[in-house]
């Protein structure tokens, strides 16, 4: 079945590092893909997305590409800031429109 | 401002008891999603509609009930036969497939 892989957490970084959290994903036929980012006690909000392959979704300085030959969908930022510290959610929209999650990696950014 | 509203954002029950989490949407969207969420753990699919008046399963149905009477409200029914119903839930919704989900707040459960 369709799944999704992501790296452990916590990742831990300086304010203004470069931030890559790799995600993988297993499905048949051509999900759409995204990165919705969870703050402390919320709800998760859609961060980035790409329908096709080798599409960027690109939001707030993140950025991912679609890479259909090796089934990824890296998140990255060029310098974080402490606000970016959160939860990040890799996830694929199947056939139905259901959406699959990955188990969330935690960054954590100090200045 | 559109969005969804899922109330209350704390819920503490007895052992035994039903309870009912609430969901509405404005947004005018078909598909509506309950998720739960387990400390350090990902988001598992509980039930899932397209359109008003149907609903499917999804992975962890087991224990719970929703109804899809209107558009705008997928109340879901945590059952007193779901074995551990302790957890942080979501309702989301979507406008069309490819599109991701929009989600409320959530709802933290506490059964004690």
């Amino acid at each position: 079945g369709n799944s999704v892989t992501q790296m452990e957490g916590p990742v831990t970084l300086s304010e203004e590092a470069f931030l890559t959290i790799n995600c993988t994903y297993t499905a048949t036929g051509y999900p759409s893909l995204f990165w919705y980012v969870q703050y402390p006690g919320e709800g998760l909000q859609l961060l980035l997305k790409a329908t096709k392959a080798d599409d960027k979704g690109s939001n707030k300085g993140f950025e991912a590409t679609y890479r259909k030959e090796t089934t990824s969908f890296h998140l990255e930022k060029g310098s974080v800031q402490v606000s970016d510290s959160a939860v990040y959610f890799c996830a694929l929209s199947d056939n139905a429109d259901k959406l699959i999650f990955g188990t969330g990696t935690r960054l954590q950014v100090f200045p | 401002d559109g969005g969804i509203t899922q109330s209350p954002k704390y819920l503490f029950r007895k052992e035994g008891q039903n309870v009912t989490l609430s969901c509405e949407q404005n947004l005018n969207h078909d598909a509506m999603y309950w998720y739960r969420q387990d400390p350090g753990q990902g988001l598992r699919l509980i039930y899932y509609s397209q359109i008003v008046n149907d609903f499917q399963k999804g992975d962890i149905a087991e224990g719970y009930s929703v109804s899809r009477e209107k558009k705008e409200s997928f109340p879901l029914t945590v059952t007193s036969a779901q074995k551990n119903p302790t957890a942080f839930y979501l309702c989301a919704s979507s406008t069309s497939p490819g599109a991701g989900g929009f989600f409320g707040q959530g709802t933290r459960l506490t059964v004690v």
